[in-house]
């Protein structure tokens, strides 16, 4: 299985609406992130994390809480989110975080819009 | 500090064309690794090829080609007789020990290939 799940592929949710993005791999990775892409932008990163530990959080806002239950799934958890937060959520793993960067498996993303 | 720079923001080409991406990085460290990431329409990011700064022979992966030169920072990806399939977003990324291995990403190109 060489693949990254996300669910759901796509989500309109209300402003007050508390909802959560899923995302799975058995690579046996041990690494995984979360990615926010703006249309016609890059990818920028949001959380990483590290054997279920959270080792990066770059400076994302606390309506947006990242959660690794185990080694294999990947949880974002959305709360009280702005319309300016609609963009496509990406999660991605890697054999490891910071050395010998391997490169990243992609799930196919969870498109957001918030109304 | 890091940056990748992609200063094609669109190529337009008729099938069967080669085509060339560039992408020129800055980084201060010695030890990076660069990356290629496809992302079609359907929104995944496809990992493509990984180098690392030791390494600078050229790969070739079926129609695909890369030419890394350390002397001009450039990682220049080229698509030999492009196909309608090959219409994408491309991503060139860098990563390094300075920025502890995060990886960040170019504007990205896209890349239209006409049937």
């Amino acid at each position: 299985d060489t693949e990254v799940t996300q669910t759901p592929k796509h989500l309109v949710m209300g402003m007050t609406n508390k909802k959560s993005l899923k995302c799975e791999q058995h690579m046996g990775h041990r690494a995984m992130y979360w990615y926010k892409q703006k249309a016609k932008k890059p990818p920028e990163l949001m959380f990483v994390y590290s054997y279920e530990k959270l080792s990066i959080n770059e400076s994302v806002p606390s309506r947006f809480s990242p959660e690794c239950p185990n080694s294999s799934l990947l949880n974002l958890h959305l709360h009280a989110l702005q319309p300016e937060d609609s963009a496509l959520y990406l999660c991605a793993s890697s054999h490891r975080d910071r050395e010998g960067n391997y490169g990243y498996t992609f799930g196919s993303g969870t498109r957001l819009t918030v109304v | 500090a890091q940056k990748v720079t992609q200063a094609q923001t669109e190529i337009s080409v008729v099938e069967k064309e080669d085509v060339t991406l560039d992408c020129v990085y800055e980084t201060r460290d010695t030890t990076y690794y660069l990356f290629w990431y496809k992302q079609p329409p359907s929104g995944e990011l496809v990992f493509l090829i990984r180098r690392n700064s030791f390494d600078e022979q050229n790969e070739i992966s079926g129609r695909y080609s890369w030419n890394f030169q350390k002397s001009t920072s450039s990682f220049n990806f080229t698509i030999t007789a492009s196909q309608v399939v090959d219409s994408a977003v491309y991503f060139c990324a860098l990563s390094d020990y300075t920025g502890g291995f995060k990886t960040i990403f170019g504007a990205g190109t896209r890349l239209f290939v006409k049937a």
